[in-house]
């Protein structure tokens, strides 16, 4: 089983729509989680951490689900500009570890 | 968070000869790490470069095929060896745990390499 599983998609939606992604990590010691962002032949950026008692960041909502071992990020009111890969990450044991990534959910917004 | 230069951002290679991929920090980073990326995949951890001694290899990747430097803190390089069209991707390095005290990961622009 994979550490971290992710719906590629594509999505593909209106602009101004609500679009929910959702990522699942397979080992329970999994102690953070990230949010990236990847545009077409760029490197990825992070877009937001996802803390465990949720976080929002403008339009952008990211959940954690322990028992369930998911998070799931939201995006409100989409924008053109939101059209890309979102790759869910995920760090077990040390801090500063590893990153375990999902691979990709497309995301693309359309007029 | 810190920025990482990447170079070179893409070159076209022979198959057999090698390239070494450079990535200069700038600030120092506790940990550094290669990654590769096939088109329309996740990245796939190649190594974890430690300052100063061998690097910790992921399965499926070996030290003759990969050789990686990070002589310290802020810089690192990956060769890729003996090269066939197979290793034909995009490299990454990235960096975690900088100077400003964040400790997401930040990605150097990626080398994209093909491989004829």
């Amino acid at each position: 089983r994979k550490e971290v599983e992710q719906d590629p998609g594509p999505f593909n939606v209106p602009e101004g729509a609500t679009v929910a992604f959702n990522c699942t990590y397979s080992n329970s010691a999994s102690q953070s989680f990230f949010w990236y962002r990847q545009d077409c032949r760029k490197e990825p950026k992070l877009l937001m951490s996802v803390y465990s008692s949720g976080n929002e960041d403008g339009r952008f909502t990211a959940q954690l689900n322990r028992a369930s071992q998911y998070i799931s990020l939201l995006i409100r009111d989409s924008k053109l500009s939101d059209s890309a890969t979102y790759l869910c990450a995920v760090t077990r044991g040390s801090t500063l570890g590893r990153l375990y990534f999902g691979r990709g959910t497309q995301l693309t917004v359309w007029p | 968070s810190a920025v990482i230069s990447q170079k070179p951002s893409r070159d076209i290679c022979q198959r057999g000869t090698s390239l070494t991929i450079q990535c200069q920090v700038d600030s120092q980073v506790t940990m550094m790490f290669w990654y590769r990326q096939q088109p329309g995949q996740s990245l796939t951890l190649i190594a974890t470069a430690n300052q100063g001694s061998e690097a910790t290899y992921e399965s499926g990747f070996v030290i003759d095929k990969f050789p990686i430097s990070r002589p310290n803190l802020t810089f690192s390089t990956l060769t890729v060896s003996n090269m066939s069209p197979e290793d034909s991707s995009i490299y990454l390095c990235s960096g975690r745990g900088s100077e400003r005290g964040n400790t997401e990961a930040f990605f150097g622009q990626g080398t994209r390499l093909t491989v004829v």
